[in-house]
C-alpha cells in the first residue's frame, strides 16, 4: 500500500543532541507532512513539504525533500525532554487521504 | 474551538455488543476519516468520507460501518465486536483550504474487546 516508512523505528539520545528520522516512499508525491504523536494522544501536525521544495524549517524543526530518491528527513535540533514522541510522516499523493506507517519512536534522555 | 472531539475516551466491551465511536467536528471540514492503531502496525485506514452523504473504504473495512448525514458527525460502528478490535481508534479531518493542508486528529478511542 502507499504510504512512508519511517526509519529508524526507535532511537535514543541525550538532550541537547539533534536527532534525525529518515522517510521513504514509493510513488509521486504532491507533498509530504510529518506528524508527532505524544503517548496516548492524536497525532499533531509538525510540517508540510511541497514536492518543489527542498527543505523548510520550523522553529527548531528542519525538514528536507529528494523527490529523485523519494525519500525526507526531519531534523529535531537542540532536542529537549519534551521532544519524546513518536514521530510520522505521511507523503500526500493527492487523494487527500494520508496514510502513515509506523513511524519513529524518540526518546529523549535527560 | 475544539477541533475535532471523540467519545468515549476509553470503552471495554464484551464480545457480541454493538458500539458507535463518536467523532464531532467543528471545523467544517469536508473530509472526515476513521483510524486504527495498534502495535507494531502504524495508523490504518478503516473508512473515509470524502463530503457529506458520501463514505467509502478503506484499508481495514470489516467488521465497521460508517455514516456521514451531515457535515459535522462521523460516527464509527462495530455491529458485532470480536476481540481483534480492541485497539485505540483515531478520527481525523483534512484542512485544505488556502496554503494549509494538514490532517487534524481527535484525542482517540481506546477500545478493549473482551
Amino acid at each position: 500500500s502507499q504510504q512512508g516508512e519511517e526509519d529508524p523505528q526507535a532511537l535514543s539520545i541525550q538532550e541537547g543532541e539533534n536527532a534525525t528520522m529518515n522517510c521513504s516512499y514509493k510513488t509521486s508525491i504532491n507533498n509530504l507532512q510529518w506528524y508527532r504523536q505524544n503517548s496516548g494522544r492524536g497525532l499533531v501536525h509538525l510540517i508540510l513539504i511541497r514536492s518543489n521544495e527542498r527543505e523548510k524549517h520550523s522553529g527548531r524543526l528542519r525538514v528536507t525533500l529528494d523527490t529523485s530518491k523519494k525519500s525526507s528527513s526531519l531534523l529535531i535540533t537542540a532536542s529537549r525532554a519534551a521532544d519524546t514522541a513518536s514521530y510520522f510522516c505521511a507523503p500526500n499523493f493527492g487523494n487527500e487521504k494520508l496514510t502513515f506507517g509506523t513511524g519513529t519512536r524518540l526518546t529523549i534522555i535527560p | 474551538i475544539a477541533g475535532i472531539t471523540q467519545a468515549p475516551t476509553s470503552q471495554i466491551l464484551a464480545a457480541g455488543r454493538r458500539m458507535t465511536l463518536r467523532c464531532t467536528q467543528d471545523m467544517r471540514h469536508n473530509a472526515m476519516y476513521w483510524y486504527r492503531q495498534d502495535l507494531g502496525l502504524g495508523l490504518r485506514l478503516i473508512h473515509y468520507s470524502n463530503t457529506a452523504g458520501t463514505t467509502g473504504k478503506g484499508e481495514v473495512p470489516d467488521g465497521y460501518s460508517v455514516s456521514r448525514a451531515n457535515t459535522d458527525d462521523f460516527p464509527l460502528t462495530l455491529a458485532s465486536a470480536v476481540p481483534s478490535q480492541t485497539s485505540v481508534y483515531f478520527c481525523a479531518s483534512p484542512c485544505t483550504s488556502g496554503s494549509r493542508d494538514e490532517q487534524f486528529f481527535g484525542p482517540g478511542t481506546r477500545l478493549t474487546v473482551l
